[in-house]
């Protein structure tokens, strides 16, 4: 079985502080993605990396950044949190060759910024 | 960017009854790729069914099956015979064939009345 694993269930920030959520996964996948999830909004794609070191920006890239230095972890990093940044985090990962290209999910981190 | 419409913020269902969750999507793609994803309450989103669009015959996975009317750009989804397990977020979501992109709709909230 896939797993993607994620560094936090629960986290609690003050604005201003940066902020590391970290994502693992253990199948190989070239893929990997970084979600917010908001009520009413849906999935919002923030940024997706389709190999080590190389970043794409999704539809809400501002205020974050990402790093890839391993194939197999894709960091989403707040430079400076803000309490608008107070979201559910979704990390996913897909093959690239794969038919259907399907994303497996993480659990999510649950970030909230004071 | 394509564009995926849940236009049932929240369904209900009775157990054991049928019910049937509504996708739109907007794309001026010939082929692509459709699926369901299920959110169960604070647990990890998994996958449900997918569809490619070339195949005329609808995707059907156990208890879960997909009416596509490719034409109407339409891709609901029917879960027969109702679980209390069945409770949970569900986003339809579209892929190009050429891309990684996911772009998810807003999702429908399922609630199963015992």
């Amino acid at each position: 079985d896939v797993k993607v694993t994620q560094s936090s269930r629960y986290l609690v920030k003050r604005t201003g502080e940066k902020v590391f959520l970290e994502c693992v996964q253990d199948m190989d996948h070239e893929n990997m993605f970084w979600y917010r999830q908001d009520p009413g909004l849906g999935l919002r794609l923030i940024y997706f990396s389709y190999d080590v070191k190389m970043k794409e920006k999704g539809d809400i890239p501002e205020g974050y950044s990402v790093s890839r230095e391993k194939k197999e972890r894709f960091s989403l990093i707040l430079e400076s949190a803000s309490t608008n940044q107070t979201s559910m985090y979704l990390c996913a990962s897909s093959l690239a060759t794969s038919e259907y290209n399907e994303q497996f999910f993480g659990p999510g981190t649950r970030l909230t910024v004071l | 960017a394509q564009t995926v419409t849940q236009s049932q913020p929240e369904m209900s269902v009775q157990e054991a009854e049928t019910v049937t969750l509504s996708c739109t999507y907007d794309t001026s793609e010939s082929d692509y790729y459709l699926f369901w994803y299920k959110q169960p309450p604070s647990r990890q989103m998994i996958l449900v069914i997918r569809q490619e669009a070339y195949k005329q015959q609808n995707a059907t996975e156990n208890r879960f099956s997909v009416n596509f009317q490719k034409a109407a750009k339409s891709f609901s989804l029917k879960i027969s015979d109702s679980q209390l397990g069945d409770a949970a977020m569900y986003f339809c979501a579209y892929r190009s064939k050429t891309g990684n992109q996911f772009y998810f709709g807003t999702g429908t909230s399922l609630t199963v009345i015992p």
